[in-house]
């Protein structure tokens, strides 16, 4: 799986938008960009995934370069609970062999959302 | 409500003994997998499973064993192989191709 690079800390206020970056230059045409996040002490959580398109969901938006080799998590409006360490992943989106279901985390950005 | 889900949140274990984690689904997921988190670090995985009765080594399987005698259920075994066991412990589930879904965690600990 691609490796990734993130910022390893971000700060944002409250209401407004978090715009999270994530470096993939090595991704290949079969692997899809997950994003996920971990509040201390919990597991992580799902938020959003996409292969070349832009997509949103009711939590974010992932917005994915013309050449794929970056992408940028946005949280429209952020609020404290949105504090949290977030993780974005590359992996192959096909079952099979050794990649099958491995989702290697890296350190993650820990975004601050203060008041 | 569907979810997965580990127990205990804490658990402790002597020097030398074996200690079972579990981790239970009822989301109908075909694939389980197990984690381990060291403090400050990303996920490693441990194990993972496709299917019932059949499962894979992660990257750190050495000290672990697992089994899936049924598709809800996918224990985890540390064993007193394992040098290092403390850890947060996560599970996860998913269908295939899917996004995977995370319990809440097992903290383990060695007295």
């Amino acid at each position: 799986d691609a490796k990734t690079t993130q910022p390893p800390s971000m700060d944002c206020a409250e209401g407004r938008a978090a715009n999270l970056p994530c470096n993939h230059s090595t991704i290949s045409g079969n692997e899809y960009v997950y994003w996920y996040r971990q509040i201390h002490s919990q597991g992580p959580q799902y938020i959003i995934h996409g292969l070349k398109n832009n997509e949103t969901n009711e939590m974010a938006s992932l917005i994915i370069t013309e050449d794929r080799k970056s992408s940028t998590l946005i949280l429209p409006h952020a609020t404290l609970r949105d504090t949290a360490v977030y993780y974005c992943i590359v992996r192959v989106g096909r079952a099979g062999g050794t990649s099958y279901g491995k989702l290697t985390f890296g350190q993650g950005t820990i975004l601050t959302v203060h008041p | 409500d569907g979810g997965i889900t580990q127990s205990p949140k804490y658990l402790f274990r002597k020097e030398g003994q074996n200690v079972t984690l579990s981790c239970e689904q009822n989301l109908n997921h075909d694939a389980m997998y197990w984690y381990r988190q060291d403090p400050g670090q990303g996920l490693r995985l441990i194990y993972y499973s496709q299917i019932v009765n059949d499962f894979q080594k992660g990257d750190i399987a050495e000290g672990y064993s697992v089994s899936r005698e049924k598709k809800e259920s996918f224990p985890l075994t540390v064993t007193s192989a394992q040098k290092n066991p403390t850890a947060f412990y996560l599970c996860a589930s998913s269908i295939v191709d899917q996004p995977q879904h995370f319990g809440d965690g097992t903290r383990l600990s060695i007295l």
